[in-house]
């Protein structure tokens, strides 16, 4: 089956400007989470839902991100005012109920311009 | 609160040479410890992982790690590698609660096999 898709692939972006990073998990999968891997650095959590609700939002930088999956699939990763420092790889994870592992997309290289 | 570290950023190794990529941890409960690959170009892929049991754990590609606890290490080890080995490594630790939670990672080991 397919595995989790994140789009855009790439997404560059004026300093200031609001963008969106979408992720689809694979189908079934009841926990999502977000991760941030910028250059020379492993991922870094972000934010973790189960379900619809955010169980652990506690990586998330500042109140300039934030996340919603509103039908328990779908999720949307909403950055405001753009910062050169947000540029980094934006990686989707998904898990169905009662694993041990998450499986990961291939990632949105998001740069700051 | 946990963290992961490994020490080496780059291992240049010959192929078909014996290659150990390691991994501490620290964490103040019981923890489930990962290898993640990271192919040229591709996400990263769950390569093998320890939950309980046998601390010896094996990829279907000739990796293995062990789990030592009294050392909190997850060092990776494979006896002889491959040129398609190639890749970044990543070592994570997440709580081990039953399911998945959070990854902490590393900040990887890059493989370099050469002929």
């Amino acid at each position: 089956g397919a595995g989790v898709s994140q789009t855009p692939s790439n997404k560059v972006t004026e300093k200031g400007k609001y963008v969106e990073l979408r992720c689809d998990p694979i189908s079934g999968h009841t926990a999502l989470y977000w991760y941030r891997q910028s250059l020379g650095q492993g991922p870094e959590f972000l934010i973790y839902f189960q379900g619809t609700g955010a169980a652990d939002d506690s990586g998330l930088p500042n109140d300039r991100f934030f996340a919603v999956r509103p039908e328990g699939s779908v999720s949307t990763l909403k950055i405001q005012r753009t910062e050169r420092g947000d540029s980094a790889v934006y990686l989707c994870a998904s898990s169905p109920q009662g694993a041990t592992e998450a499986f990961f997309g291939q990632g949105t290289r998001l740069t700051v311009v | 609160a946990q963290s992961v570290t490994q020490l080496d950023s780059q291992v240049p190794v010959f192929e078909e040479a014996p290659v150990e990529l390691r991994c501490n941890y620290s964490s103040s409960v019981s923890v489930y410890l990962f290898w993640y690959v990271q192919y040229p170009n591709q996400g990263l892929q769950l390569l093998l992982k320890y939950l309980s049991g046998s601390t010896l754990v094996e990829s279907i590609n000739g990796f293995e790690a062990e789990f030592n606890k009294s050392q909190t290490s997850f060092h990776l080890r494979k006896p002889s590698v491959h040129i398609s080995d190639t890749a970044e490594y990543f070592c994570a630790v997440s709580e081990g609660r039953g399911t998945a939670s959070k990854l902490t990672f590393g900040t990887g080991t890059r493989l370099q096999v050469t002929l």
